[in-house]
């Protein structure tokens, strides 16, 4: 199977500081990479699509400055948490899609990453 | 607009079969999804289905009905670990994901 690995896990950051979180899939190239939000007992909630070598596509709602996302590889997506406040602490997670829309489209998501921000 | 709907919360005896239903609207059609996730843990792909029909893998069952926007999980056997929420979603016309809430899944010995 496919391989996502996301890095930190956990990670407890000051109210205005930046938060860096890494996707990365290990054993194949994710020209697509997701980025999920999810609050405790909600579903997931994208926040943006990510294309290797482009712009990310964002949501309606999800501050495109404040949620930095860079896709520079095709195994590698950030996701950066800029000026972060206390109601920014969540579980953010990401997922990769192998090959192309063409395919079954299959998700492999990373393990998750749980900020709190103090 | 697009919509999955799911139980909120079902409960079931360990050893026995359970079924979770999700009945979707949404923009076009290309697959639908069941992903497992425990708490505090990213989902897990459990099964897809894109044509009409049951798909069984193991423990665990998945059917489509296309023509009735529905589909449902099964689980037979039920274990401790079965313990879960588990997640229905969509494939839209742009191959976009519409996620349903999650149904959390109560076993009790």
């Amino acid at each position: 199977g496919a391989v996502v690995s996301q890095h930190p896990s956990r990670v407890i950051c000051k109210s205005g500081t930046s938060v860096k979180i890494e996707c990365r899939s290990l054993d194949f190239q994710a020209t697509t990479m997701f980025w999920y939000r999810q609050f405790p007992k909600q579903s997931l909630m994208l926040m943006a699509t990510s294309n290797e070598g482009s712009k990310a596509t964002y949501e309606q709602g999800v501050e495109k400055d404040k949620f930095l996302i860079n896709h520079a590889s095709l195994t590698l997506s950030t996701l950066t948490v800029t000026s972060a406040h206390p109601e920014d602490s969540s579980f953010y997670i990401c997922s990769a899609r192998k090959g192309t829309s063409g395919d079954t489209g299959e998700l492999f998501f990373g393990e998750g990453s749980r900020l709190t921000v103090l | 607009g697009q919509n999955i709907d799911q139980p909120t919360e079902m409960t079931a005896t360990e050893g026995a079969i359970v079924q979770i239903n999700c009945t979707y609207q949404t923009s076009g059609f290309n697959g639908l999804f069941w992903y497992q996730q425990h708490a505090g843990e990213a989902p897990t792909f459990l099964s897809y289905n894109v044509l009409d029909g049951l798909e069984e893998k193991g423990r665990f069952s998945s059917f489509l009905s296309r023509s009735k926007g529905y589909s449902y999980l099964l689980l037979k056997e039920l274990q401790m670990k079965d313990s879960a929420s588990y997640l229905c979603a969509v494939m839209d016309s742009n191959y976009q994901l519409i996620w349903g809430a999650g149904t959390k899944l109560i076993i009790k010995p």
